[in-house]
């Protein structure tokens, strides 16, 4: 079964930082693999999403995450920290079971720094 | 926004009791899902929905029962609600009439509830 693992519950970054959300990732077939954010209570928005069309995926707010699959990794990077980035973040990969549900990591509570 | 409406939004109840949760899209989609989230588990898939009447497991089924008499409403059931499924669930509707894996997943606002 596919299963994702981000590393860091919390991370913490100082604003115009960089920042980098990891998220590796274990398939026995290419994944299909996501990032959401979650701001505090409201639900998930897709953040950005790897379909194997391009390695490089750009999302909004800049973000980006690359897909190293020697590494088995889809990390989430965004080149300068802003206050409004504070949120959870979720990497998810689509199931081997049916109509494609989602197995989601634990997630990674992302806080700026002034 | 992809037309998904979660009722109640806040809920609280006593052990024992049933209760039913709503979600509602107005878009047709084929494809609906529950989710419960719990601090530490991230989000973890109750049951789906490929069609009415077409339901089947997630990964954390036991003790839920779900429903899908029309395209546009999918019925979380909590027969005989526990203190363990005190949680936020999140419905979630699929974009694409296939299975494929690259359409993403729209959720809702979701319903918190406390089972006391």
């Amino acid at each position: 079964a596919q299963s994702v693992t981000q590393l860091g519950s919390h991370v913490s970054v100082s604003e115009g930082a960089l920042v980098l959300l990891r998220c590796n990732y274990s398939s026995s077939v290419p994944p299909y693999l996501f990032w959401y954010v979650q701001y505090p209570n409201q639900g998930l928005q897709l953040l950005l999403k790897y379909t194997s069309a391009a390695t490089l995926v750009k999302g909004i707010n800049g973000f980006e995450a690359e897909f190293k699959k020697s590494e088995t990794s889809f990390h989430l990077t965004k080149p300068s920290a802003h206050m409004s980035d504070a949120a959870e973040y979720f990497c998810a990969v689509v199931s081997g079971g049916g109509a494609d549900g989602l197995t989601f990591g634990k997630g990674t509570h992302l806080i700026i720094q002034p | 926004d992809a037309g998904i409406t979660q009722s109640p939004r806040h809920k609280v109840t006593e052990t024992g009791t049933p209760v039913t949760l709503r979600c509602h899209q107005t878009e047709n989609h084929r494809y609906m899902y529950w989710y419960r989230q719990d601090p530490g588990h991230g989000l973890r898939l109750i049951h789906y929905s490929y069609g009415v009447k077409d339901t089947d497991k997630g990964e954390v089924s036991d003790g839920y029962s779900v429903s899908r008499s029309k395209t546009e409403d999918f019925l979380l059931t909590l027969e005989s609600a526990t203190s363990s499924q005190t949680s936020v669930y999140f419905c979630a509707i699929k974009g694409g009439e296939t299975s494929g894996g690259t359409d993403t997943q729209y959720f809702g606002p979701g319903t918190r509830l406390t089972v006391l």
